[in-house]
């Protein structure tokens, strides 16, 4: 059963930081992982999606990162914004095309004016 | 093209009642998924709908059942609430065979 863990729980920021956001899984057999923004009561937004065939992808001021052997991505966003202030939610799938998404609980970011 | 859109947003059910929610999915997508988040927690798989039928099912009793219409829309039905049912469900829709998930905007459900 994937398990999906993400580190840490709450963060806070100033404007302007390079930060990163730590998402764990405990079976490397994924299809792919999948970041996603949450505002207070909304649903999400997708940010990136890495298949299981790439290392990295990039958007904007986001990088996310996959390494399947150790079990672990990690996402980027440089020089932080008040705007970036949500919850980033990571999800993998382990079986093909449209499976299910399994979650970790979030890390809920605060950057500071 | 439309994104995914759910409704209602809110609502407030009795404990013991029934209710359906509604998710309209993104414009080419086949399939659909609905998950169930609890406060602070993060999105729990309820199941998927793929074709018109159910592909795939997370730990939910019965009492959770869902359709998927020919237009690809789907419904989700809980009956007899019970007080832990209260959560944002949110519905995803995907082109199965590819890998990227969209969300509506999710409802809110209060039972009390």
């Amino acid at each position: 059963k994937q398990e999906v863990t993400q580190i840490p729980a709450a963060l806070s920021v100033p404007e302007g930081e390079n930060l990163v956001l730590n998402c764990s899984f405990t079976d490397s057999a994924i299809y792919n992982l999948q970041w996603f923004r949450q505002d207070p009561g909304k649903g999400l937004t997708s940010l990136l999606l890495i298949q299981s065939s790439q290392r990295e992808q990039t958007s904007g001021r986001l990088n996310a990162s996959l390494d399947k052997s150790s079990g672990r991505s990690t996402l980027y966003i440089a020089a932080s914004q008040p705007g970036d202030s949500a919850t980033y939610l990571c999800a993998s799938t382990t079986q093909g095309g449209s499976e299910k998404l399994v979650f970790g609980k979030g890390t809920k970011l605060t950057v500071n004016p | 093209e439309t994104g995914v859109t759910q409704s209602p947003t809110h609502l407030i059910k009795t404990r013991g009642q029934q209710v359906t929610l509604r998710c309209s999915s993104q414009s080419g997508h086949n399939t659909v998924s609905w998950y169930q988040q609890a406060l602070g927690q993060g999105p729990q798989f309820i199941f998927q709908y793929y074709r018109e039928e159910e592909n795939g099912r997370g730990n939910f009793p019965p009492r959770f059942s869902g359709l998927q219409f020919p237009n690809y829309s789907s419904e989700l039905n809980v009956n007899a609430l019970e007080l832990d049912d209260s959560a944002l469900y949110l519905c995803a829709s995907s082109q199965q065979g590819l890998a990227e998930a969209f969300f509506g905007q999710g409802t809110r459900l209060t039972v009390v």
